[in-house]
């Protein structure tokens, strides 16, 4: 099976930076990654697809980069609605469905 | 827009089998460009799938959880279900119904329900 390992487990940020978390996968997926946000209560938003595609109604200040094993997401300035936690999932082999641990965006 | 709605109770003792329906509204559950699946996410914790099934009835299960889980399909009611046998505390959790996109190159899960908690507690 697949393993996705994501980091940091957590970071703290200001509004206004730039921030990128990162995704490996323990084995080469092309670009089969997605990325998610949750928020507290909430159920998980798809961001970004196909390592770098933006969903329907994303901000564009999200992106995402990478092939193989190693993926970023970026946040190029951080709003107060951007704290949340992220996940990415690979999407090469699926069903089934494996996520990353997730990274949790804290106010700095 | 298409809706996902999870049902069923939130309280189920060990031992005992928990069941959930997803009902989808706004848009057919017969169709070949997706799979219909459930994620969990015990409180505090990441997130865990269970299962998925396509549209003509084929099955995927986590292996963790594959002897305990049967997902199934009612496409006259746009509905599909889960059923999780011999439950303990560690089942406890928010169980999210889901729709995954079956398109090469996606693989996205772009419509999520609301979520629902479900207890395993005597």
């Amino acid at each position: 099976d697949i393993q996705m390992t994501q980091s940091p487990s957590s970071r703290s940020a200001s509004v206004g930076d730039r921030v990128t978390i990162t995704c490996r996968a323990s084995q080469s997926i092309s670009r089969f990654l997605n990325w998610y946000q949750q928020k507290p209560g909430k159920a998980p938003k798809l961001l970004i697809y196909a390592a770098s595609s933006l969903q329907s109604g994303v901000p564009s200040r999200f992106s995402g980069s990478g092939s193989g094993t190693d993926f970023t997401l970026t946040i190029s300035s951080l709003q107060s609605e951007d704290f949340a936690t992220y996940y990415c999932q690979q999407s090469y082999t699926t069903p089934p469905i494996t996520f990353g641990q997730g990274t949790r965006l804290e106010i700095k | 827009q298409l809706q996902l709605q999870e049902s069923g109770p939130g309280l189920v003792k060990p031992s005992e089998t928990l069941s959930l329906t997803c009902t989808v509204s706004g848009g057919s559950i017969s169709s070949s460009s997706y799979y219909w699946g459930w994620i969990r996410q015990p409180p505090g914790k990441g997130l865990e799938w269970i299962g998925s099934i396509y549209y003509s009835g084929s099955t995927y299960y986590n292996p963790s959880l594959k002897s305990r889980v049967t997902i199934s399909v009612d496409t006259s009611k746009n509905q599909f279900s889960l059923k999780l046998s011999s439950v303990t505390a560690a089942d406890t959790a928010v169980y999210y119904c889901a729709r995954q996109t079956a398109v090469p190159g996606h693989g996205g899960i772009d419509y999520w329900g609301q979520g629902t908690l479900v207890t395993v507690s005597s």
